[in-house]
């Protein structure tokens, strides 16, 4: 079955804790995104890949992690630092970042308790 | 900067008709790419249409077309013969063309909340 997975699908976080979202792809798709979003409010990205151990801050980095040790594999951390972490994220892929249209994963919801 | 604006947060329309949502977009780039993306309540975004700024010709599938005003930068979509499955969020999407340190990023309206009702 081809696509991108994120898992898990809801995910409860205790304040001070860090946690990871995966983000899974086998579309052999080079480019890979995080987006956080929130009610009302447009998708926003976290970080970007367009190669293996190649990673940008997007406009709301500050808080998150990354890691891009294989092409498949873009996984998030939440960290502590992230002072408003609960939302939705979105992870998307695309062949060729410069020209192709992004396809996206489910999403998690992350709530912080 | 780039910028996309979606004046309007909901609309409702009948099922069979024809609804048309807005977006302005704000860039001084000359290459690049609009999106329509839908969201409906299971929360996976789905492509609706894409047009590529290069191309006059308004992009179309099935029910679904643009309106794209390059001068007044202007994308609005026009849904047809409106099913009740077309209930969804709907946000508009723009993205620089060919290389540069944008690498293909987003950007997003805060969407435009359509229902149609029987």
């Amino acid at each position: 079955d081809g696509g991108i997975t994120q898992s898990p699908k809801y995910l409860f976080r205790k304040e001070g804790q860090n946690v990871t979202l995966s983000c899974e792809q086998n579309l052999n798709h080079d480019a890979m995104y995080w987006y956080r979003q929130d009610p009302g409010q447009g998708l926003r990205l976290i970080y970007y890949s367009q190669i293996v151990n190649d990673f940008q801050k997007g406009d709301i980095a500050e808080g998150y992690s990354v890691s891009r040790e294989k092409k498949e594999s873009f996984p998030l951390t939440v960290t502590s630092a992230q002072k408003n972490p609960t939302a939705f994220y979105l992870c998307a892929t695309a062949s060729r970042p410069s020209t192709d249209t992004q396809y996206f994963g489910p999403g998690t919801r992350l709530t912080v308790l | 900067a780039q910028t996309v604006t979606q004046s309007q947060p909901e609309m409702s329309v009948q099922e069979a008709e024809t609804v048309t949502l807005s977006c302005t977009y704000d860039t001084s780039e000359s290459n690049y790419y609009l999106f329509w993306y839908k969201q409906p309540p299971s929360r996976q975004m789905i492509l609706v249409i894409r047009q590529e700024a290069y191309k006059q010709q308004n992009a179309t599938e099935n029910r679904f077309s643009v309106n794209f005003q390059k001068a007044a930068k202007s994308f609005s979509l026009k849904i047809s013969d409106s099913q009740l499955g077309d209930t969804a969020m709907y946000f508009c999407a723009f993205r620089i063309g060919g290389r540069g340190s944008t690498l293909g990023r987003l950007y997003f309206g805060r969407g435009t909340q359509l229902t149609v009702w029987p």
